[in-house]
């Protein structure tokens, strides 16, 4: 079965900290996607950023960035620097690269980023 | 904004009752999801639509049903409601029938049932 665990339920920082999410995976598949999803305080879930599980290669955007570890089934979310608007839940996906299997999500983690 | 509407933003009704949710894709979009938020199942998929037709089912509830229009709009429809339906109810689209493409998520309907 597939599954994904954000063992972090809630975190809380101070503006321009670092902060790290954690988010590991379970599947039996050979290849598949992750994904990262934000939900600010509005409610609408956006899209951050999806990673085939065949490219190992960290990705940075701006004040993001992403390590996805195969060894560790790890696909772990930084943001450098936060602000304010980082505040939100974050929620990490498992899905396929072919077929109809539905993304599963993880619980998320909820980020509280105190001025 | 993502480009995918739901109506009604937020809606009150009572044990037994029926309730319809309506999501309107982004333009161009085939695909509909359908998604139920709560506090301790946290996010679920519930069912896929891609141009009309069901592409995959989640643990929907029997009593849940949903259908995508030719006109590529989805309706979700709840009924014979428990208290424990009560939940944010989120639509997402996308281009393609991949699961793996990007999902545009709306602004969710937030359903209690009293």
């Amino acid at each position: 079965a597939q599954k994904v665990t954000q063992a972090q339920t809630e975190i809380s920082v101070v503006e321009k900290e670092d902060v790290t999410l954690d988010c590991v995976y379970e599947t039996r598949d050979t290849t598949y996607y992750l994904f990262w999803y934000k939900q600010p305080p509005s409610g609408e879930l956006v899209f951050l950023i999806r990673r085939n599980s065949f490219d190992e290669q960290n990705e940075i955007s701006g004040r993001y960035s992403w390590n996805f570890q195969k060894s560790t089934s790890s696909f772990n979310f930084t943001i450098t620097a936060s602000q304010v608007v980082d505040s939100a839940v974050y929620f990490c996906a498992l899905g396929p690269v072919s077929g109809n299997t539905p993304l599963v999500f993880g619980k998320g983690t909820r980020l509280s980023v105190i001025a | 904004d993502s480009g995918v509407t739901q109506t009604p933003k937020h809606l009150i009704t009572a044990t037994g009752q029926r309730v319809t949710l309506r999501c309107s894709p982004r333009s161009g979009d085939l695909s509909v999801y359908w998604y139920q938020q709560s506090l301790d199942q946290g996010l679920q998929f519930l069912i896929h639509y891609y141009n009309g037709e069901e592409r995959a089912k989640g643990n929907i509830l029997e009593r849940f049903s949903a259908q995508q229009f030719p006109d590529l709009h989805s309706e979700l429809n709840l009924s014979s409601l428990e208290l424990g339906d009560s939940a944010l109810y989120f639509c997402a689209s996308s281009q393609g029938q991949g699961v793996y493409n990007e999902q545009f998520f709306g602004p969710g309907t937030r359903l209690t049932v009293l």
